[in-house]
């Protein structure tokens, strides 16, 4: 089955603490991006990725770092979480194929930073 | 920078009626204008999309138009039921890098009410 798999799901760390949320996607997609959720706000892109060893930042890119060591994975890192990242957030994968580009979203990572 | 703005942040609509959504985007190179729903607790999901060589597309009782000139793009909803109550996403792509990203609006949260 095709999917975007996030872990996990839901995370409660302290200030400070260096949390990875790791994402998966077997679709062989070039781009993959970190987007952040927040209400009245949309979907914020955090960075992205075009391919393996290529990430850029997004909109809101400010306390978070990335790595695509692989062509599979995107994990995103916060090393030193803030309460003002405690915020829902989803990693997407597409092909880029001519700018037409469904993205798939993973289920979701709801963090909380206390 | 380029952005997607999305109204009415909520819409609430008796069963049975229509719904409408609009989105406004700024840059002129975009030329691919997907729509995401996001149930509750839910990953967001494509429902319908259209590219910039299309004026209208339907897919049964959902339909995009778009207005190339006015850079607007709306989704109706027509015969609305409860399981269309939801989060809806419009978005756009950044047409000028080819990059695959997206750039989301601020969502609609329309409820139908029963």
């Amino acid at each position: 089955e095709a999917q975007v798999t996030q872990n996990p799901r839901y995370l409660i760390t302290v200030t400070g603490k260096k949390l990875t949320v790791t994402c998966s996607q077997n679709m062989n997609h070039e781009y993959m991006s970190w987007y952040r959720q927040d209400p009245g706000l949309g979907l914020r892109q955090i960075y992205y990725s075009m391919n393996v060893e290529v990430t850029d930042k997004g909109d809101v890119p400010e306390g978070y770092k990335v790595s695509r060591k692989e062509k599979r994975n995107f994990p995103l890192i916060l090393e030193s979480p803030s309460p003002n990242q405690t915020s829902l957030y989803f990693c997407a994968s597409s092909t880029p194929g001519q700018g037409y580009t469904e993205a798939f979203f993973g289920q979701g990572t709801r963090l909380t930073v206390v | 920078g380029e952005n997607v703005e999305q109204h009415p942040s909520t819409l609430s609509v008796q069963e049975g009626d229509s719904a409408v959504i609009k989105c406004t985007y700024s840059d002129s190179a975009s030329n691919y204008f997907p729509w995401y729903k996001q149930e509750l607790g839910k990953r967001p999901q494509l429902i319908i999309d259209i590219r910039s060589n299309v004026g209208e597309k339907k897919d049964q009782r959902i339909a995009v138009t778009l207005n190339k000139t006015a850079k607007h793009f709306s989704l109706h909803i027509t015969e609305t039921q409860p399981e269309d109550s939801a989060v809806y996403f419009c978005a756009a792509n950044h047409g000028s890098s080819n990059t695959g990203k997206l750039i989301f609006g601020q969502g609609t949260t329309l409820q139908v009410k029963p």
